[in-house]
């Protein structure tokens, strides 16, 4: 079955440092998304995008986060300058629009030290 | 209104119950409701889903109840197993004007299926 991949599984920076996060979707999707999920908590919405645009964004996804799909294959969530509270599951998924499920990866475990 | 209310927290079954999970919105424009299983350090499964025009959806040993008027639906699992044990998250999708869509997720509930 086809799946989302994402990279590293887990990455500890310092507070201050950029991120990268890194996700190869499904390759027939076209609707990619990026989710946190905050220990114990539930799943927040963060992005959606879609033809090579951010679609929609929430009020967590502010000037520091950015997102890129630089090559057709990867799609990438950046932090610029870590704070201690980004610290949270990071989950990409994927989808091939509407009324299908999304995807989602196994998630990048940031820890922000 | 972009809420997701999902109950209960927490649930102890004995192998061979049914537990129920139930969770209520207020958003009439969400348009579609779908059910995720999260194992410890996976991300999100798709379940099983339903779309508001259904009352009821079964896959296998799960039912999604349906009910519009209410806003409300529910995951039940029928002879819950040990391996059912895991984190279960109801979702509501939205669509804005411009096409974007996004999923509002409930708090989720940790089932615990006891051989």
């Amino acid at each position: 079955e086809p799946e989302v991949t994402q990279t590293p599984s887990h990455q500890v920076t310092q507070m201050g440092q950029e991120v990268i996060l890194r996700c190869v979707p499904i390759s027939n999707h076209l609707y990619f998304y990026w989710y946190r999920q905050i220990l114990g908590q539930k799943v927040e919405f963060l992005v959606s995008f879609y033809n090579n645009e951010i679609s929609e964004k929430s009020e967590i996804f502010d000037d520091q986060f950015s997102v890129e799909r630089p090559d057709g294959s990867n799609f990438t969530l950046k932090i610029r300058s870590t704070k201690l509270e980004d610290s949270a599951m990071y989950f990409c998924a994927s989808s091939q629009g509407a009324y299908y499920g999304y995807t989602f990866g196994s998630g990048t475990r940031l820890t922000v030290v | 209104q972009q809420q997701v209310k999902q109950s209960p927290q927490s649930l102890i079954v004995q192998k061979g119950g049914i537990p129920i999970i139930n969770c209520a919105y207020e958003n009439t424009a969400f348009d579609y409701f779908p059910w995720y299983q999260q194992f410890p350090g996976k991300g999100p499964a798709l379940l099983i889903a339903i779309r508001p025009d259904v009352s009821e959806k079964k896959e296998g040993r799960f039912t999604i109840s349906f009910n519009k008027s209410a806003k409300q639906f529910s995951l039940h699992i029928m002879d819950s197993q040990p391996g059912d044990s895991a984190t279960y998250f109801c979702a509501a999708r939205k669509r804005s004007q411009g096409g974007s869509e996004k999923l509002v997720f409930g708090k989720g509930t940790k089932l615990t299926v006891n051989p």
